[in-house]
């Protein structure tokens, strides 16, 4: 099956640590990578290759992934990291994209 | 800069027609997987569509197959999106967006669009 599950929502207070799943049987030997949409607005990259951080994202935001899992994390949550969060990675062929249900991120 | 204009949403009827553009500026074109990604009101985003640098390769979600088509247009940098035979559940934000390099293989996305809104409602 070519679906990555997500948690519909997570809550986390400002500065304490949020972290969102990404499941999937298409995950072993597959990078994921990480989108956050905020109201409005298109999708931002915030982790790529399960790990890596684009520049200008800050160092709260870190990524792991082991076997079917990948996880995003945030550390020190602020206020303006709320909004709907996303993994995705490709099929088994690599040819068709794959987004997760996606995460909505409750800062409070 | 990289920059992504998506244009052509429009409010359109059940089984009719529309073609979404997409031009691109900042980055050699040719050089780049592009894709469409949609979002439905209030649901999450949904791939649809993805063509190789050259154009020579595309590949479809099942949800489109067969009704959309992707193409490019690498001397005009823009994107195309035809699509046929519209159903009510087509209703969304299209975004256009680029993937490091040209093959259409394991990609992700780099840069995305505003999007463009398509209706589909009699």
């Amino acid at each position: 099956s070519s679906e990555l599950t997500q948690p519909p929502s997570v809550s986390v207070s400002p500065g304490h640590t949020a972290t969102i799943t990404c499941s999937g049987d298409i995950l072993p030997n597959k990078y994921v990578y990480w989108y956050q949409q905020k109201s409005g607005q298109a999708p931002v990259m915030v982790i790529y290759e399960d790990t890596k951080r684009p520049s200008g994202i800050p160092e709260r935001f870190s990524g792991s992934s082991s076997g079917t899992m990948a996880t995003l994390t945030l550390s020190g949550a602020q206020v303006e990291d709320e909004g709907d969060y996303y993994c995705y990675s490709t099929d088994s062929s690599g040819h068709h994209g794959v987004f997760g249900g996606g995460t909505k991120v409750t800062v409070l | 800069e990289v920059q992504l204009l998506e244009s052509g949403g429009d409010l359109a009827q059940p089984g009719g027609s529309l073609r979404l553009s997409c031009a691109a500026s900042g980055f050699t074109f040719s050089r780049y997987v592009m894709a469409w990604v949609r979002q439905a009101p209030g649901k999450g985003l949904e791939w649809v569509s993805a063509i190789s640098g050259g154009g020579g390769s595309t590949s479809y979600a099942d949800s489109v197959k067969g009704r959309f088509t992707i193409s490019r247009d690498n001397s005009k940098n823009t994107l195309y999106l035809e699509m046929n035979s519209l159903r009510a559940d087509d209703t969304g934000v299209y975004y256009c967006a680029n993937a490091a390099g040209a093959v259409l293989f394991e990609y992700y996305f780099d840069y995305w669009g505003q999007g463009t809104v398509v209706t589909v409602s009699s």
